[in-house]
């Protein structure tokens, strides 16, 4: 069964400073990955998304990701945080079979100023 | 207005009670998903559907029912609310094809008293 962790509920980081937000799946076959920001009261969009194109994913809002198949990983990272930043972030994974996501705990980001 | 809307945006309802949560999308996505989200859970998956009529259980669907009689609607109800129902519910849709990443709905907040 695929299942997705987040490293770290909650993370915090001073503006300007290197975001680094940690992802490991597991998965019986080659994934399909996803990292969503979710901000207060609204519901998940849609970052960045692996799909065996290329294993450096750039995003939205200055994010990318990196897929490593060797570590099982897709960490997603922003070198310079802003304060807008703040948010809910979800790394999720579907199987090639079928559409069905399954996401993350989640990691709360703080900006701090 | 194109997209996925959820009604109501808000609801409190007492503990036995039947209540329908409303999922429209505009873009006739063949896959539509119920999600709820909980602290420390994350987003769990309770049904989801891969098409008109066809309907599959998720990680989590006891004293949820779904229907899928038109492509463009998935109402989610509890069939006698709970309070360990209180949680907000998000609607996604997403396209046949593999890969593609769900689009999701502003949320519903429930609280079953």
């Amino acid at each position: 069964a695929q299942s997705v962790t987040q490293l770290g509920s909650h993370v915090s980081v001073s503006e300007g400073a290197l975001v680094l937000l940690r992802c490991n799946y597991s998965s019986s076959v080659p994934p399909y990955l996803f990292w969503y920001v979710q901000y207060p009261n609204q519901g998940l969009q849609l970052l960045l998304k692996y799909t065996s194109a290329a294993t450096l994913v750039k995003g939205i809002n200055g994010f990318e990701a990196e897929f490593k198949k060797s570590e099982t990983s897709f960490h997603l990272t922003k070198p310079s945080a802003h304060m807008s930043d703040a948010a809910e972030y979800f790394c999720a994974v579907t199987k090639t079979s079928y559409d069905k996501v399954i996401f993350g705990p989640g990691t709360s980001l703080s900006v701090i100023p | 207005d194109a997209g996925i809307t959820q009604s109501p945006r808000y609801k409190i309802t007492e503990t036995g009670r039947q209540v329908t949560l409303m999922c429209h999308q505009t873009w006739s996505h063949s896959y539509m998903f119920w999600y709820r989200q909980d602290l420390g859970h994350g987003l769990r998956l309770i049904y989801y559907s891969a098409a008109a009529d066809i309907t599959d259980k998720g990680e989590v669907p006891d004293g949820y029912v779904v229907s899928r009689s038109k492509t463009e609607n998935f109402p989610l109800t509890l069939e006698s609310a709970t309070r360990s129902q209180t949680s907000v519910y998000f609607c996604a849709s997403s396209n046949s094809r593999v890969g593609t990443e769900a689009f999701f709905g502003q949320g519903t907040r429930l609280t079953v008293v």
